[in-house]
């Protein structure tokens, strides 16, 4: 039962560029979450998409935006990039429709930003 | 606004002594909460999780506290390893998001 795979592991990108994050939830999951997470920092909620539209949206600016398609795998994509953004970018799916229930996980993408 | 907080941040035990992390969480419609554990280079690892009409639970070698009187949660930890070793964060739910704290590191020496 495979759980939640993020790619790439690791991306260096230059000011002003733009990036796309990729993100597969766990089998069963049809819901995801995505989260930015500074070094010695928690993790910060970013947004989360359900039926392939952002349904929750935390406080990070418009240069953030995602998607999410039919097989429930979803894409960050972060344009403008600033020496700010460098972060580990973590992703966390669940099942909707059950409350309660602990968001899963996967390793993340370390960004940075030159 | 309303956040989650950590009391502690570095927490060093002996291996096979207890370990208590503590939490507060400020934000009163918080209605399940959750601790991680996150591993160097990895992403946060569920280990237990408890809703707002309870006071405690216990999984295996761990058990959480919640007291919503002081809005205070815990992780108490028997028998600490070195594999348990790791950055431990509690996260508040509200509205189907994750609130995280800053997190603890706990050290377990030999």
């Amino acid at each position: 039962d495979a759980g939640v795979t993020q790619s790439p592991t690791h991306l260096i990108k230059t000011r002003g560029q733009q990036v796309t994050l990729r993100c597969s939830p766990k089998s069963g999951h049809d819901t995801v979450s995505w989260y930015q997470q500074a070094l010695g920092q928690g993790p910060q909620f970013i947004f989360q998409y359900y039926e392939e539209e952002e349904r929750q949206r935390g406080n990070f600016p418009d240069r953030f935006s995602g998607h999410q398609f039919p097989n429930y795998s979803s894409e960050l994509n972060v344009n403008a990039l600033l020496l700010g953004d460098s972060a580990l970018y973590l992703c966390a799916s669940s099942l909707k429709g059950i409350s309660n229930q602990p968001q899963h996980f996967g390793d993340g993408t370390r960004l940075s930003i030159l | 606004g309303e956040s989650v907080g950590l009391h502690l941040p570095t927490l060093s035990v002996q291996e096979g002594d207890n370990s208590i992390i503590n939490c507060a969480y400020s934000n009163s419609a918080s209605d399940y909460f959750i601790w991680y554990k996150q591993e160097s280079g990895k992403g946060p690892q569920f280990i237990i999780d408890i809703r707002s009409n309870m006071d405690k639970r216990q999984g295996q070698r761990v058990t959480v506290l919640l007291n919503k009187t002081v809005k205070h949660l815990s992780l108490q930890i028997a028998a600490t390893q070195p594999g348990d070793s790791a950055v431990y964060f509690c996260a508040e739910k509200v509205y189907s998001t994750l609130t995280f704290g800053k997190g603890t590191m706990l050290l377990v020496s030999p």
